[in-house]
């Protein structure tokens, strides 16, 4: 099965820097790659996603970029602000009947300001 | 979330009793999933529906069993409490898994003392 990889566990950054994230997956198949965002006590939320026939995609401070042929892909946090701050997940989709995601186990990121 | 609730939001319960969380849903989505987070693990599936009476296990489905009656339900039940099911238990559901991912409930925190 799938097997997503995800560095690192934590992130520290001042406020105004950039912060990456960065996940490999296993399966060549694998087609849709979403990242979700946590903050405490919440359940985690979609903020971002890539699928395989596109290299990047950006949603005002945030990005994906996806490399196929080395199967890693990650996500880009432009002007961190302390709202940024919570766990982010990435997560794989590599379909043929399985019906769910991989996820990474998680990387908590701290925005110092 | 917006159209998923989890009930209850937190339980303590005894070691040995069974416990049953529910997970509701408005969205006629076809999957529903039941994953539990603890630290340094990440999410970890538990069991996942992929329609009514469908259901199959996930990596970590020892001691759970789950029901999917209706569309919008999906219960989780510890058949017996242990210990090392304290955990934070989302619900997620989806409709195209490799189009839109999920969607997560806001969580239920259970102890079991």
């Amino acid at each position: 099965g799938e097997n997503v990889e995800q560095h690192p566990s934590t992130l520290s950054v001042q406020e105004g820097d950039s912060a990456v994230i960065k996940c490999t997956y296993s399966d060549s198949a694998s087609n849709y790659f979403p990242w979700y965002k946590q903050e405490l006590g919440k359940g985690p939320q979609l903020i971002i996603d890539i699928r395989s026939n596109v290299g990047e995609k950006k949603d005002q401070r945030i990005a994906v970029t996806l490399n196929k042929t080395a199967k890693h892909f990650s996500l880009h946090i432009t002007e961190t602000q302390p709202e940024d701050s919570a766990v982010y997940f990435c997560a794989a989709y590599s379909g043929a009947g399985s019906y769910q995601l991989t996820f990474g186990k998680g990387t908590k990121l701290s925005v110092i300001p | 979330d917006a159209g998923i609730t989890q009930s209850p939001r937190h339980k303590v319960t005894e070691t040995g009793t069974p416990v049953t969380l529910r997970c509701h849903q408005t969205e006629n989505h076809r999957y529903m999933y039941w994953y539990r987070q603890d630290p340094g693990h990440g999410l970890r599936l538990i069991h996942y529906s992929y329609g009514v009476k469908d259901t199959d296990k996930g990596e970590v489905s020892d001691g759970y069993s789950v029901s999917r009656s209706k569309t919008e339900d999906f219960l989780l039940t510890l058949e017996s409490a242990t210990s090392s099911q304290t955990s934070v238990y989302f619900c997620a559901i989806s409709e195209y898994v490799e189009s839109y991912g999920y969607t997560f409930g806001s969580g239920t925190r259970l102890t079991v003392v």
